[in-house]
């Protein structure tokens, strides 16, 4: 495993209330993100991070909100969680960003997930 | 739109033998590709991955071949073992992290 905790692993809320996820790394990678993964549709990426205080969107980042104040945790917040945000979550890091311009490649490297259900 | 997919979702495959996992792309502007495998209850695990300047790359008894021509990849697994059963996904990185896309997963099943 790369080193990637996720918390908590399971959590059950009600639709309407804050819920937060965790993901802590301990490889010192620059570069974290959020996806979530729903049947039929694989992983899409909510937010990311490329360094601390600097995060932007992914292709499904509506109701969600994200916060990096040290390089080793990358939050996840449902400010109110709604039934279509029943989802597993996982978090990733990427030692690069890499840019079309550059010759280094680096997987991302997953936890292992946080499954959500919001009632 | 641009996708990432698979021709088959599951694949039964006899203990000893060997697995061929599909996958096909349609973005021509994609230059690196990743295989994950994921177990239930785990988070995708890194396998493999290629870059588009590569035909055919060799890991631990994991091969992957790149097939610009008619953009298609495949993951080949030697001697397939019980322990491969998993759900095995391709994904495609466009130039970002920001911008990789992800297949929905291929289910390898081992018969004993």
């Amino acid at each position: 495993d790369a080193g990637i905790t996720q918390s908590p692993r399971h959590k059950v809320t009600e639709t309407g209330t804050p819920v937060t996820l965790r993901c802590h790394q301990t490889e010192n990678h620059r570069y974290m993100y959020w996806y979530r993964q729903d049947p039929g549709h694989g992983l899409r990426l909510i937010h990311y991070s490329y360094g601390v205080k600097d995060t932007d969107k992914g292709e499904v980042s509506d109701g969600y909100s994200v916060s990096r104040s040290k390089t080793e945790d990358f939050l996840l917040t449902l400010e109110s969680a709604t039934s279509s945000q029943t989802s597993v979550y996982f978090c990733a890091i990427s030692e690069s960003g890499r840019t079309s311009s550059s010759s280094y490649n680096s997987p991302l490297h997953f936890g292992n997930g946080t499954r959500l259900t919001v009632t | 739109g641009e996708s990432v997919g698979l021709h088959l979702p599951t694949l039964s495959v006899q203990e000893g033998d060997n697995s061929i996992i599909n996958c096909a792309y349609s973005n021509s502007a994609s230059d690196y590709f990743i295989w994950y495998k994921q177990e239930s209850g785990k988070g995708p695990q890194f396998i493999i991955d290629i870059r588009s300047n590569m035909d055919k790359r060799q890991g631990q008894r994991v091969t992957v071949l790149l097939n610009k021509t008619v953009k298609h990849l495949s993951l080949q697994i030697a001697a397939t073992q019980p322990g491969d059963s998993a759900v095995y996904f391709c994904a495609e990185n466009k130039g970002g992290y920001q911008k990789v896309t992800f297949g929905t997963g291929t289910k390898l099943q081992v018969i004993p």
